[in-house]
C-alpha cells in the first residue's frame, strides 16, 4: 500500500514536554514537507527538506525541530519551546519543484 | 473531529447543481497550481492541477479554469454531491520558491440534500 503515514492520529501533551510526530512515506519522493494547520487559516510551513541530510526551516520554524536521516522519514519533534502547540499537524511530499505535492493524514496534537 | 472551516468563506448548493469555487492567487509568474479537498479531521486531498501554460483543464465531474490577466483560479464541480462537501483550496507554485507552495485559506462547501 503506498502513500504517506502519519502517527499518531491523536497525541496528547503536558505543557513542558517534547513530542516527536511521525512521518514515513514509500512514494520515493524526494521532498518532504511540514506543516501548521488551524481553523480558519491556510497551511503554514514549518520545515521542509529536498534531500536526505538536509533540511530547511519554514515560515514558523521556532519551537520545532527536524530530521532527515533516511529519505522514507521527516519525523518533527514540537519541542517545549513552542508556546502554542496545539494544532492540526500535515507531512507532504513532492517528488519535484514542479510537482503536485501530496498530504499525509494528519496528526492533531493537544496541549493539556 | 477537526475543524478546518471556522471562519472560511462557505459555499452553499443544492445537490445536483454545479458549483463554483474561486481563487485569487498572488504571483504572477506562478506556473503551476493545484486544487486540494479536505474533509473534516482529514489531509487535503488531491483534485486537479493546472499549469500556466493552460487556460482550462478538465477531470471527472471537475473543470478548472485558469485567468492569468487577473491572477484567478477557479474550480467547477458538475452536478454537486453530498460527498462533495469540504474545504477547498488552492495552491500556487511561485518561481524561485525552492518547490514551495503558497497555499489560500479555503472555501467551505456545503452541500444540502
Amino acid at each position: 500500500d503506498g502513500g504517506i503515514t502519519q502517527s499518531p492520529k491523536y497525541l496528547f501533551r503536558k505543557e513542558g514536554q517534547n513530542v516527536t510526530l511521525s512521518c514515513e512515506q514509500n512514494l520515493n519522493h524526494d521532498a518532504m514537507y511540514w506543516y501548521r494547520q488551524d481553523p480558519g487559516q491556510g497551511l503554514r510551513l514549518i520545515y521542509y527538506s529536498q534531500i536526505v541530510n538536509d533540511f530547511q526551516k519554514g515560515d514558523i520554524a521556532e519551537g520545532y525541530s527536524v530530521s532527515r536521516e533516511k529519505k522514507e522519514s521527516f519525523p518533527l519533534t514540537v519541542t517545549s519551546a513552542q508556546k502554542n502547540p496545539t494544532a492540526f499537524y500535515l507531512c507532504a511530499t513532492r517528488r519535484g519543484f514542479t510537482d503536485t505535492q501530496y498530504f499525509g493524514p494528519g496528526t492533531r496534537l493537544t496541549v493539556l | 473531529g477537526e475543524s478546518v472551516g471556522l471562519h472560511l468563506p462557505t459555499l452553499s448548493v443544492q445537490e445536483g447543481d454545479n458549483s463554483i469555487i474561486n481563487c485569487a492567487y498572488s504571483n504572477s509568474a506562478s506556473d503551476y497550481f493545484i486544487w486540494y479537498k479536505q474533509e473534516s479531521g482529514k489531509g487535503p486531498q488531491f483534485i486537479i492541477d493546472i499549469r500556466s501554460n493552460m487556460d482550462k483543464r478538465q477531470g471527472q465531474r471537475v473543470t478548472v479554469l485558469l485567468n492569468k490577466t487577473v491572477k484567478h483560479l477557479s474550480l467547477q464541480i458538475a452536478a454537486t454531491q453530498p460527498g462533495d462537501s469540504a474545504v477547498y483550496f488552492c495552491a500556487e507554485n511561485p518561481p524561485g520558491s525552492q518547490g514551495n507552495l503558497i497555499f489560500g485559506k479555503g472555501t467551505k462547501l456545503s452541500v444540502k440534500p
